[in-house]
């Protein structure tokens, strides 16, 4: 079992709608990351949690310690934000252990 | 402040040859993550170095995988007599002092290898 779990795989959108993507972890992370990655092009960290909830422009990162879980949400979703978004759990020695990744695309 | 800067973008070698994918970490990052992304396939570590020390190579395959990170230069992951299995991008993420929780992580571009 993937000691980080997240889903949907696919998720497919019209342009405005809201967004939530989740992310189950197991036991020994000790902190959760985010992460984009556009076809072809490289990977931008979007946050990183060990608690509460963290917002910037429309995505909004939460997390809760004690079901081992976590949510990016994006508001007024857009095609550009069409783009493969990933979880990883940050292990002691400060790897990261990622999760598959979830296809998000935004219909005009 | 240059990000982390990975070259070459893509690389194309026959099998047998070698590759040498380097990474310079950002400005203040001593600390480097190398990551590998097989086609259809999730991100997978591979080695974390700090300069002139590995610390965790336990991601590396046991043979024909090698990185170092010198005290001048960038870090390099070599593979030696690549096989078609080795294509993939390969990222490289840095840190200033390995404390991701805290200060985070920088990905680079990555490097496309394609084994021919």
């Amino acid at each position: 079992k993937n000691e980080v779990e997240q889903s949907p795989q696919n998720l497919t959108a019209q342009e405005g709608e809201f967004i939530t993507i989740n992310c189950s972890y197991s036991v020994g992370i000790s902190a959760l990351h985010w992460l984009q990655q556009h076809p072809g092009g490289g990977i931008v960290s979007l946050f990183m949690l060990s608690s509460g909830k963290k917002k910037h422009g429309r995505l909004i990162a939460t997390i809760n310690i004690q079901e081992k879980h976590s949510s990016l949400h994006i508001t007024a979703s857009h095609p550009r934000d069409s783009a493969v978004y990933i979880c990883a759990g940050e292990t002691s020695g400060s790897r990261l252990t990622f999760g598959e990744g979830t296809q998000l695309t935004v219909n005009p | 402040n240059a990000g982390v800067m990975q070259n070459p973008r893509h690389l194309v070698r026959r099998r047998g040859q070698e590759a040498r994918l380097r990474c310079s970490p950002m400005k203040g990052h001593s600390h480097v993550y190398w990551y590998r992304q097989l086609p259809e396939e999730g991100l997978k570590f591979m080695v974390y170095l700090q300069k002139e020390n590995i610390i965790d190579e336990s991601g590396m395959p046991k043979e024909r995988f090698s990185a170092e990170f010198p005290k001048e230069g960038p870090s390099i992951l070599r593979i030696q007599q690549v096989v078609r299995g080795d294509s993939a991008a390969y990222f490289c993420a840095s840190s200033p002092n390995g404390q991701g929780t805290n200060y985070g992580y920088t990905f680079g571009s990555g490097t496309r290898l394609t084994v021919v």
